[in-house]
C-alpha cells in the first residue's frame, strides 16, 4: 500500500462507547497529524506528531486520546463521545514539519 | 494570531471559464508556509501547492497558477479553462515554520457545470 490510509472510514457509535481510529502512512514522513473537519467549522488541527513525541495539544478535550507506537502509525481513541463530536477526521503525514501535505481518506464518525 | 480568509463560499463557473479563488491571510510571523488543497466529493483532501513566505515568484502548473502577494497578505489560486472535474471544495492554508499553529480557510466550493 502507497499513501496514507485511515480505518474505519465509516463509525456510528453511542456516547459510553470506546473505539479507535487508525492512520497508517507508507510514505517514510517523519510526522503524522489529525485533524477534525465539522459541517459548518474550518478544518481544525487536534494533535501532531514529530519522530513519535507529540508536539502539539490544540486544547483537544481529554475524551479524544492520540497514540503514536512509531512514525508509520497514529491512533486515536475515543471514549465518552458527545454528538457535537461527529464529524470527518483526517490523518495526514508529512516529511518535515511544514503542514500536513498527505492525507487520509478520513473517518466519517457519527456519535448517537 | 493566524488566520485565513476565504471570503468566496461558493463559485459556479460554466466549463472552459478561467477562475480565481481568494485566499487573505494574517500572521505576526515574518516567516510561514502558505498552502492550497483541493477537496473533491470522496472527501480525502489533495495537496495543490506549498509557498514559502520568502518566495514570492508566481507559480504555474498545467492550468492551475498561483499568485502570491505578500504586500496585500494574498495567495490567490487560479484554474485557467475549468472542467467538470476541478469540481471541490479548495482550501487554502497558513502554518508557521515549526507547524505548531496550522490554520485553514473555510474553504472556496467550485462547481463547474457543463
Amino acid at each position: 500500500e502507497t499513501g496514507v490510509t485511515q480505518t474505519p472510514r465509516h463509525l456510528v457509535m453511542g456516547m459510553t462507547n470506546k473505539k479507535s481510529l487508525k492512520c497508517e502512512q507508507h510514505l517514510g514522513h517523519n510526522a503524522m497529524y489529525w485533524y477534525k473537519q465539522s459541517a459548518k467549522k474550518p478544518l481544525e488541527l487536534m494533535f501532531v506528531y514529530n519522530f513519535k513525541e507529540q508536539t502539539e495539544n490544540n486544547s483537544v478535550p481529554s475524551r479524544f486520546s492520540p497514540e503514536c507506537p512509531n512514525s508509520s502509525h497514529l491512533f486515536l481513541h475515543l471514549h465518552t463521545l458527545q454528538p457535537e463530536d461527529s464529524a470527518l477526521y483526517l490523518c495526514a503525514s508529512s516529511h518535515e514539519l511544514a503542514g500536513g501535505e498527505f492525507f487520509g481518506p478520513g473517518t466519517r464518525l457519527t456519535v448517537l | 494570531a493566524q488566520k485565513v480568509t476565504q471570503a468566496q463560499t461558493e463559485i459556479s463557473v460554466v466549463e472552459k471559464e478561467d477562475v480565481t479563488l481568494d485566499c487573505v491571510y494574517e500572521t505576526r510571523d515574518t516567516t510561514y508556509y502558505l498552502f492550497w488543497y483541493k477537496q473533491p466529493p470522496s472527501g480525502e483532501l489533495v495537496f495543490l501547492i506549498r509557498r514559502n513566505s520568502f518566495d514570492e515568484q508566481n507559480e504555474i502548473s498545467g492550468r492551475y497558477s498561483w499568485n502570491f502577494q505578500k504586500s496585500t497578505s494574498s495567495f490567490n489560486f487560479t484554474i485557467t479553462a475549468s472542467q467538470v472535474v476541478d469540481s471541490a471544495v479548495y482550501f487554502c492554508a497558513l502554518s508557521a515554520l515549526n507547524n505548531n499553529d496550522m490554520r485553514f480557510g473555510a474553504g472556496t466550493r467550485l462547481t463547474v457545470k457543463p
